[in-house]
């Protein structure tokens, strides 16, 4: 039972050019919304996040967007940079403190120069 | 910036040995989590611990596994007795608490079982 999925397991893109990576989730009681980015042999490092309330937010060359009437996520990198290769994965909690994050399978950016 | 550690990096086991993977977590945080990612798979949960016990664990949690905060800093994941299956990157996690806040994770230890 995927909860959070994400259905592209690669994407590449060309150095400069914006970068967007999907996410979908089922489960109506998730209402945090995080991105994670991992490189091999490392743990995932916290990039953004959205609560609920909010249908973007943004950081720098990181803006996450919240659709939640199509339970979707995206997160754009504008420009995306060779340092932005990765595998970017997505996280959903169900809100009150100490949820366990639900993970999808992630998706491996490669930002070519 | 503060981070979350954990030892060994690397630990090879014999299958039904008990090993113990240690984590140190952010200081000021005070609930705690155990993830782990088998090669090639997604992240996934499987326990969290707040106040000296768990509040929740997933189905992978079975009673091979245990967890303990035995002093004011160190987290442990005890697995009783090893087997192949449980060959992953065990990741510690931590977070301050409150609705809305990343958990900030730790850089794994990855568990081999022969």
């Amino acid at each position: 039972d995927q909860q959070v999925k994400q259905n592209s397991p690669s994407l590449s893109v060309q150095e400069g050019r914006i970068s967007i990576l999907n996410c979908d989730y089922t489960n109506s009681m998730f209402d945090y919304f995080l991105w994670y980015k991992k490189y091999p042999a490392e743990g995932p490092t916290f990039l953004i996040s959205i609560s609920s309330i909010k249908d973007k937010n943004e950081d720098g060359r990181f803006t996450v967007f919240l659709n939640k009437s199509a339970k979707h996520l995206s997160l754009h990198i504008v420009p995306s940079q060779p340092g932005d290769s990765a595998v970017y994965f997505c996280a959903a909690s169900a809100g009150f403190a100490n949820t366990p994050l639900v993970f999808g399978k992630g998706t491996r950016l490669s930002v070519i120069a | 910036e503060p981070e979350v550690t954990q030892t060994p990096s690397h630990q090879v086991t014999q299958m039904g040995q008990e090993v113990i993977l240690r984590c140190v977590p952010i200081s000021n945080h005070l609930y705690f989590y155990w993830y782990r990612q088998i090669l090639g798979q997604k992240v996934e949960f499987l326990v969290s611990f707040y106040n000296n016990e768990i509040s929740e664990k997933s189905e992978i949690f079975d009673d091979q596994f245990s967890v303990e905060r035995p002093d004011g800093s160190n987290f442990t994941l005890k697995i009783r007795s090893t087997k192949l299956e449980d060959s992953a990157m065990y990741f510690c996690a931590s977070t301050p608490g409150g609705r809305y806040n990343e958990q900030f994770f730790g850089p794994g230890t990855r568990l081999t079982v022969l």
